[in-house]
């Protein structure tokens, strides 16, 4: 059964760094991108970016290039959503997904809280 | 700022049928696979329909999907009280870099 877990609700101040996680068992994690989706409070589902973990490519969209970093860790089967100082809107829940060849995102995480406030 | 436009809400009665548009371009849904997505918040989304018009395993048939030019559809016949959720249209590919607007706006289903 594939799955993917994500870490739990971070509480931040602005200007810390933080690092959530992805980990996916089930399939063979080096095989498939995952990807990281935004969704701030009241609005869409925004797609952040993506990253191949059998040879670490990464693809962000534009709007997140140069405010995150998208890893993973093939060794541990786990992908990663990095800041490294966060801000106010920053606020907002975050899923891992899968895409798959013809790019459908088949399996999501649940979903990860960061809230960071003064 | 997302370059598929959907309606921001649709409504019905229980056992009716509601129809969400998704609204691109030549260089989005023209070109490429759309699928479509049932979310609650707070939890995580979960696949309709790939590649325009196909269901994942256990996505019910009362759920369909079509596409036509620069434009997509989800269909919903028999609307359950379970189909109130947010429902989002997405199209990119593998061989573009990302664009911002994977994803449309987002369509709120309510059941009256």
């Amino acid at each position: 059964e594939v799955q993917l877990v994500q870490s739990g609700a971070e509480v931040k101040k602005p200007g810390e760094s933080l690092k959530i996680s992805c980990k996916a068992s089930g399939y063979r994690f080096t095989n498939y991108w995952i990807g990281w989706v935004r969704q701030r409070p009241g609005k869409g589902l925004e797609l952040m970016g993506i990253v191949f973990p059998d040879d670490s490519d990464t693809r962000y969209s534009p709007s997140f290039q140069g405010q995150v970093t998208i890893s993973a860790d093939k060794s541990t089967s786990t992908a990663y959503l990095q800041w490294s100082s966060l801000k106010a809107s920053d606020s907002a829940m975050y899923y891992c997904g899968r895409p798959t060849v013809t790019t459908e995102i088949d399996f999501w995480g649940q979903g990860t809280q960061v809230i960071v406030s003064s | 700022q997302s370059v598929l436009t959907q309606p921001p809400s649709v409504s019905a009665a229980p056992g009716q049928k509601v129809t969400i548009s998704c609204s691109g371009s030549t260089s989005n849904i023209g070109k490429f696979y759309v699928s479509w997505y049932q979310h609650v918040p707070g939890r995580a989304p979960k696949l309709l329909i790939y590649e325009n018009n196909k269901r994942p395993s256990g996505i019910p048939d009362r759920f369909s999907g079509s596409k036509s030019g620069t434009s997509a559809t989800l269909g919903i016949t028999g609307l359950q009280t379970g189909d109130e959720a947010d429902y989002y249209c997405a199209t990119w590919a593998w061989d573009t870099s990302l664009s911002d607007g994977v994803f449309g706006g987002g369509t709120r289903v309510t059941v009256l």
